[in-house]
């Protein structure tokens, strides 16, 4: 069975620093989908990025990238200029090319931004 | 355009009650769908997924049950609630195709007294 792992509870960061949150996975397969979600106080759950296993480039979205490395299983989130509005739970998610019905989620990184 | 609904917002319910929370999806067919828990430095516990009416899948033996009578309606329940069932419940849907996104409802705070 697939897992995820977040091992940071809790990470802060400067405004306008750089933070990044890791994420590493245990699979067998070698299709499959990761994604980072952000959930505010509001609770309210926000994609902010997904990869997918077969490309190679990084993806970005503005302020957020991550490092994707394959073979380590790796999967961190890298925020660019910290706003105050990053402040949240993050949290890393695996779904399977193969066989698409299971979400599976981390444990979460809460980041605080400090002024 | 997709919406998720999911009620009640919160809920406070003595030891032994029943519980029935109702999620419902709106613009899209035949979606996966999802209940997932999320407690305090346990992240997204997923607990039950459907990807069609009365097929369900359990993830965590336990105190509750899942049902989709309709094809976007994914409902959780339990008959006799226990402490521990506190937490926050979310819904979600995806799309069958894998590299799309979930999408979720407000969510369930449930507090079992």
């Amino acid at each position: 069975a697939q897992t995820v792992t977040q091992s940071q509870p809790e990470m802060s960061v400067q405004e306008a620093e750089t933070v990044t949150l890791s994420c590493t996975y245990d699979t067998s397969e070698s299709d499959y989908y990761l994604f980072w979600y952000k959930q505010p106080p509001s609770r309210q759950m926000i994609l902010v990025i997904r990869q997918e296993a077969y490309k190679q480039q990084n993806a970005t979205e503005n302020r957020f990238s991550v490092n994707f490395q394959k073979a380590a299983k790796s999967f961190s989130l890298k925020i660019s200029d910290s706003q105050l509005g990053d402040a949240a739970m993050y949290f890393c998610a695996y779904r399977s090319a193969y066989n698409t019905d299971k979400l599976i989620f981390g444990t979460g990184t809460r980041l605080q931004v400090f002024p | 355009s997709q919406t998720i609904h999911q009620w009640p917002a919160t809920l406070v319910q003595p030891v032994g009650s029943p519980l029935s929370l109702e999620c419902t999806v709106e613009g899209t067919s035949n979606p996966n769908l999802y209940w997932y828990r999320q407690a305090a430095g346990r992240g997204l516990q997923l607990l039950f997924y459907s990807v069609g009416i009365g097929q369900i899948s359990s993830e965590v033996p336990q105190n509750l049950s899942a049902s989709r009578p309709q094809d976007r309606q994914f409902i959780l329940s339990s008959k006799k609630l226990l402490l521990s069932d506190s937490g926050f419940y979310l819904c979600a849907w995806t799309r069958v195709s894998g590299n799309t996104e979930a999408f979720f409802g407000q969510g369930t705070r449930l507090t079992v007294v």
